[in-house]
């Protein structure tokens, strides 16, 4: 079954609002990693966390992994509609050391 | 920055018939290369990882005689569905990494339609 869960599964904020997503695995990860996905297109790597408690920022993107490396989450402050995407968390871990997408969060911005 | 691309963008086959999308990495050797399926607002799911020069590995569940995946050179993996059915219809997206734990470069994707 799937290992890695995100919620919410979708999201509906305003333009302006902020938005998180967040990111939980059954089994601990070496890394984590976010990617976003447009309508109609495919993942873009945005960014990998390595460290426990790691915080890592890009303008107006905050991600963080969590003291347990089970866990992350991406935060979004003063959504814009350029943010509209599937936002997918993913991984490295398990005993197979065997790569995890998570389920997605979609978001969309409303103007 | 690194490009993957993948041809055919998109194929329609008849039931029955073989279908083969290839993966390129234009600008980096890719030492590992992933091949995903996608189905409508749901998430990837990883099918098999192929290294150069060595059988693919297969996720539990993906049929191996089925998927057929060959990667022959550091820049190129290619996915062969065979005889395809209609539920073998799908978005197919093949990623590389120059190196297994660096980020993964997806390729643009393939639209199958098996009728």
């Amino acid at each position: 079954g799937q290992q890695v869960m995100q919620i919410p599964q979708y999201q509906h904020v305003q333009e302006g609002e902020d938005f998180t997503t967040y990111c939980n695995s059954s089994t601990t990860l070496s890394n984590i990693q976010w990617y976003k996905q447009r309508p109609g297109g495919h993942p873009v790597f945005l960014i990998q966390l390595v460290k426990s408690g790691e915080v890592k920022k890009q303008k107006r993107l905050t991600f963080q992994f969590g003291e347990a490396k089970k866990n992350s989450s991406l935060h979004i402050t003063a959504t814009q509609t350029t943010d509209v995407g599937t936002y997918f968390c993913a991984g490295w871990g398990g005993t197979g050391n065997q790569f995890y997408f998570g389920t997605g969060t979609s978001l969309t911005v409303i103007p | 920055g690194a490009v993957v691309s993948q041809h055919p963008s998109w194929v329609i086959c008849k039931s029955g018939t073989s279908v083969k999308i290839e993966c390129r990495s234009l600008d980096f050797q890719a030492t590992t290369m992933f091949w995903y399926r996608q189905f409508p607002k749901q998430s990837l799911m990883l099918m098999a990882t192929s290294n150069e020069g060595s059988k693919a590995t297969y996720e539990q569940g993906v049929e191996k005689d089925k998927f057929l995946i060959n990667h022959a050179s550091l820049t190129l993996s290619t996915l062969t569905v065979t005889s395809a059915h209609p539920e073998d219809s799908s978005f197919y997206i093949c990623s590389a990494v120059p190196n297994p734990i660096y980020e993964q470069y997806f390729g643009p994707g393939t639209r199958l339609t098996v009728t």
